[in-house]
């Protein structure tokens, strides 16, 4: 089966301007999970989305951060007004099963945000 | 909270080499362990998975056992290739909407 896709696979923004990640799975999977990895370190969850709405988030996914799927397909991650600490590679994953969350998940390829 | 700790790296070996990667873990639970690899400038590949104690992962030639006693999830590889330089992820997921736990990753570097 196929991995999510994501756009767009380079971003650069300035310091405070709002950026949007988009993701686009499989339709008919439930569970939907964002990660960031700054360069050179682990990989940190962000949230994750079950049945088009937010199941889980981390202490890093504060009030700058929100999710949404707003059409049923593409599955966004927004940033309202980005910082210099927020430059990373950002990876959408889907849980391994359509209906389930196993805990397999099979990531995208990434967004690597720049911010000036 | 949930935690993974692996070896530090980076790890340099010869080819043809065996390769042990060291993880330990602390969950509450009974959760689900995985390594993952990722390639220079590429995404997290899953490479091997198990989801219960004494249940062995294996892909490519690395395989994990689960060892429930001493909460671990050692990667091994009995000889390793050039193209197996990557760095290595350890996570554990407690299942449905849980985030992977994530350790710091082990760079290996395969030497011809």
């Amino acid at each position: 089966e196929p991995e999510v896709t994501q756009t767009p696979s380079h971003q650069v923004t300035q310091m405070g301007q709002e950026v949007i990640l988009r993701c686009v799975p499989i339709s008919n999977h439930l569970y939907f999970y964002w990660y960031r990895q700054i360069l050179g370190q682990k990989v940190e969850f962000l949230v994750s989305f079950y049945n088009n709405e937010i199941s889980e988030k981390s202490e890093i996914f504060d009030d700058q951060f929100s999710v949404e799927r707003p059409d049923g397909s593409n599955f966004t991650l927004k940033i309202r007004s980005t910082k210099l600490e927020d430059s990373a590679m950002y990876f959408c994953a889907r849980d391994f099963r359509p209906g389930q969350g196993t805990g397999e998940q099979y990531f995208g390829p990434g967004t690597r945000l720049t911010v000036t | 909270g949930d935690s993974v700790t692996q070896m530090e790296g980076p790890v340099t070996l010869s080819e043809e080499a065996f390769l042990t990667i060291n993880c330990t873990y602390t969950a509450t639970g009974y959760p689900s362990l995985f390594w993952y690899v990722q390639y220079p400038g590429e995404g997290l590949q899953l490479l091997l998975k198990a989801t219960k104690a004494d249940d062995k992962g294996s892909n490519k030639g690395f395989e994990a056992t689960y060892r429930k006693e001493t909460t671990s999830f050692h990667l091994e590889k009995g000889s390793v290739q050039v193209s197996d330089s990557a760095v290595y992820f350890c996570a554990l997921s407690g299942g449905g909407a849980d985030g992977l736990t994530f350790g710091k990753g082990t760079h290996l570097i395969i030497q011809p």
